[in-house]
């Protein structure tokens, strides 16, 4: 199946500094996503891209879709505790309706 | 507006023995979807029920695993009888929309443990 590949795998930063994480695929997506999980919780939506190149913000947070499709960032500045837990980038196929093709999640962890 | 809500949180039980899962979807979204995620790796899709429909059960893993949307309301995920690989944690999401910029949201979740 398609595959999206999640890097880093985990992340411990202090508390101030900025977080930059990123998906790749071999597949062309039409739509990226970047969801947070909180423990004991599902997923829950931070930003949606829908164009290739697009740069989207959400507070702390900036995403871009990559020119070529096939790749996403997300970006955190001053990280704050309360960004703790784990990220998971997710795309949608063309064609893929509303479903989702998750990465592995990268754990971010913040010292005060 | 009530979310997804996902039933039971925890569940332990036998490998051979049967656990059925439940999911309320927030009300009027006729898209339901099953994702799982086994430990440490990525959240992957089940299936996906518009109504009571199946859209696409591409993801369901063998035959053990039946989910059912009787009325288009609530779902179940059964699993008969249940092996150790079938651990992890099942998320429902539901949807308003049928294309993609209709958001999923997430219940919170049912880890199983199989011992």
């Amino acid at each position: 199946g398609q595959q999206l590949n999640q890097s880093p795998q985990s992340m411990f930063i202090q508390e101030g500094e900025d977080v930059s994480m990123n998906c790749t695929s071999s597949s062309i997506f039409n739509t990226w996503l970047w969801y947070k999980q909180d423990p004991g919780e599902g997923p829950v939506l931070l930003i949606a891209l829908y164009k290739a190149g697009e740069l989207t913000s959400n507070g702390r947070l900036t995403a871009q879709f990559g020119i070529t499709r096939k790749d996403s960032f997300l970006n955190i500045s001053a990280s704050i505790p309360s960004d703790v837990g784990i990220y998971f980038c997710a795309g949608i196929l063309t064609g893929g309706g509303n479903k989702l093709t998750f990465g592995t999640g990268t754990q971010l962890k913040v010292e005060l | 507006e009530a979310g997804v809500t996902q039933f039971p949180s925890h569940s332990v039980i036998e490998k051979g023995q049967t656990v059925t899962l439940r999911c309320d979807p927030i009300s009027g979204h006729d898209n339901l979807y099953w994702y799982r995620r086994v430990m440490g790796k990525e959240i992957k899709f089940l299936l996906h029920f518009v109504k009571e429909s199946k859209q696409d059960e591409s993801g369901m893993p063998n035959n053990r695993f039946l989910a059912e949307r009787t009325g288009g309301t609530y779902s179940t995920l059964k699993v008969q009888p249940a092996e150790l690989e079938d651990s992890g944690v099942y998320f429902c999401a539901s949807s308003y929309g049928q294309k993609g910029k209709s958001p999923l949201h997430f219940g919170n979740g049912t880890r199983l443990t199989v011992t």
